[in-house]
């Protein structure tokens, strides 16, 4: 069965701090990965995209990772600032349907205290 | 560019009415799509539209009609409400690939919707 699960469910840092969020998936045969922003209220917003090949891809203080061969991601994200309170979501899509192919993860609530 | 916009933002319904969500975007995307979003799950797809005219059905479509008239508009249309239908509503769109599915897909701000 297609599914991504991510880890954890809810976090809560300090400012300034720095966290990983992980993701792991069995979508099969696998296209890309995508880790959205979704802030409270409003529509999720694309961080990285990444594809078989590329381990790493930065975005600013977000770096995202890829281990196609162990079927997992992470997002880490430096030097926390207030603004990145939100829920990320993992999503990664099956190769050869477009962006209707695409499996959610639940994701993961970050709340960054000051 | 206002990208993707929905209205309205908020609707009560009661149960049996009908209504429709609107979606407009203004990057000439081909592809057009609407999601539910609902606690403990992920984001679920509804419709889907490759093009004005051409529209498909996606996870979860019962309940649900969509149009395509024009590459710009893709309404959401509730035939029936039910109380299951209360949800968050996303319109989204991108560039249409085949195959690879890179594109990236931009969201709309999302309508929250309350069947009584």
């Amino acid at each position: 069965k297609n599914q991504v699960e991510q880890s954890p469910q809810s976090l809560i840092i300090l400012e300034g701090k720095n966290c990983t969020l992980q993701c792991n998936y069995t979508v099969s045969p696998f296209s890309n990965l995508r880790w959205y922003k979704q802030d409270t209220g409003r529509g999720p917003v694309s961080l990285t995209i990444m594809t078989f090949s590329e381990n790493t891809k930065s975005n600013g203080r977000y770096t995202a990772t890829l281990d196609a061969d162990t079927k997992q991601s992470s997002l880490h994200i430096t030097a926390s600032q207030l603004s990145d309170s939100a829920s990320y979501i993992c999503v990664v899509i099956r190769r050869g349907g477009n962006n209707r192919k695409l499996i959610w993860g639940l994701g993961t609530s970050l709340a960054v205290n000051p | 560019n206002a990208g993707v916009t929905q209205t309205p933002k908020f609707q009560v319904l009661k149960t049996g009415q009908s209504m429709t969500l609107q979606c407009a975007q203004d990057m000439n995307h081909e592809y057009m799509s609407w999601y539910r979003q609902d606690p403990g799950m992920g984001l679920r797809l509804i419709h889907y539209s490759v093009g004005a005219g051409i529209t498909d059905q996606g996870e979860v479509p019962n309940g649900y009609n969509v149009s395509r008239s024009t590459t710009e508009d893709f309404p959401l249309r509730l035939l029936s409400a039910a109380p299951s239908q209360t949800s968050v509503y996303f319109c989204a769109s991108s560039y249409l690939t085949s195959g690879s599915g890179y594109n990236e897909q931009f969201f709309g701000p999302g309508t929250r919707l309350t069947v009584l």
